[in-house]
C-alpha cells in the first residue's frame, strides 16, 4: 500500500463548479500536510499547508484534515479554467510523502 | 524576493556522461530538498541537506547519485554514470525550518541519450 493515494483523474467540472481533491493515507505519524499545484512542465506552487486535523481556508480554496480516517482534501470554489492542473497532496512523517496527483480540467 | 532557481533547466547526456544539477534556495532557506519525477507518477524524495551537512538522504540511490549543498553556492545533485532510466525532472525545493512548507523550484528535466 502506498503511504499517500490518489485518485489520478482526469476530473473534469464545468466553471463554476465545487471541486473536491481527495487523498487518503497510511502513516498515522503524518502531523503536516501540503497541496500544491503543478501545471504541465512546471515546478509545484504551494497552495496549503495545514498542521494537524481541521480546516483551513484561503480564498476561493479549502483545506481539510481528517486524521481519524487518514483523509485529507482539497476544495476550490467557483473554480475557473486557469485552475486546470494536476493537484498533489503530501504528507510529512519523517519526510513529506507525495501522491501521484489528480489531474483536473475545468471547461469553460 | 527571488523563489527557488534551479539551472539548467533542460540538460541532455549521453549514457556514460555525468550530470550536476543547481538549486539556489529561496532567500532566507537553508534547507534544500532534492526530488525526482517521472511522468505520470508523484514527486519522489530524494535528498534532504542542509547547509554542508546531508541530513537524510535515504530516498537516493547508492551508487552514481550524490548530494551536496556546499556553505557558499548552490546546492549540487551530481549523476555519475548517467543512464537512460535517470530520465527524469528533477525538482528542488527550500524551506525556512526543519518541517516547514516546501517551496519548489522550475526543475531540471533530463534526458538520457
Amino acid at each position: 500500500q502506498k503511504e499517500v493515494e490518489q485518485d489520478p483523474g482526469p476530473l473534469s467540472v464545468p466553471e463554476g463548479a465545487i471541486v473536491s481533491l481527495n487523498c487518503t493515507y497510511s502513516n498515522s505519524a503524518f502531523q503536516y500536510f501540503m497541496w500544491y499545484r503543478q501545471y504541465s512542465r512546471k515546478g509545484p506552487e504551494l497552495l496549503m499547508y495545514t498542521y494537524s486535523s481541521g480546516n483551513k481556508e484561503d480564498g476561493r480554496f479549502t483545506a481539510q484534515v481528517d486524521k481519524s480516517s487518514k483523509y485529507i482534501s482539497l476544495f476550490i470554489r467557483d473554480s475557473q479554467p486557469s485552475d486546470s492542473a494536476t493537484y498533489l497532496c503530501a504528507g510529512r512523517g519523517q519526510n513529506f510523502v507525495f501522491g501521484p496527483g489528480t489531474r483536473l480540467s475545468v471547461l469553460p | 524576493n527571488a523563489g527557488v532557481m534551479q539551472n539548467p533547466r533542460h540538460l541532455v547526456r549521453r549514457r556514460g556522461q555525468e550530470a550536476r544539477l543547481r538549486c539556489s534556495p529561496m532567500k532566507g532557506h537553508s534547507h534544500v530538498y532534492w526530488y525526482r519525477q517521472l511522468p505520470e507518477e508523484g514527486l519522489k524524495f530524494m535528498v534532504y541537506l542542509q547547509k554542508e551537512n546531508i541530513i537524510d538522504e535515504s530516498g537516493m540511490p547508492k551508487e552514481r547519485f550524490s548530494a551536496e549543498f556546499p556553505k557558499e553556492g548552490p546546492s549540487i545533485l551530481r549523476i555519475q554514470q548517467v543512464v537512460r532510466g535517470d530520465s527524469a525532472a528533477y525538482f528542488c525545493a527550500s524551506s525556512p525550518g526543519e518541517g516547514t512548507e516546501q517551496y519548489f523550484g522550475p526543475g531540471t528535466r533530463l534526458t538520457v541519450t
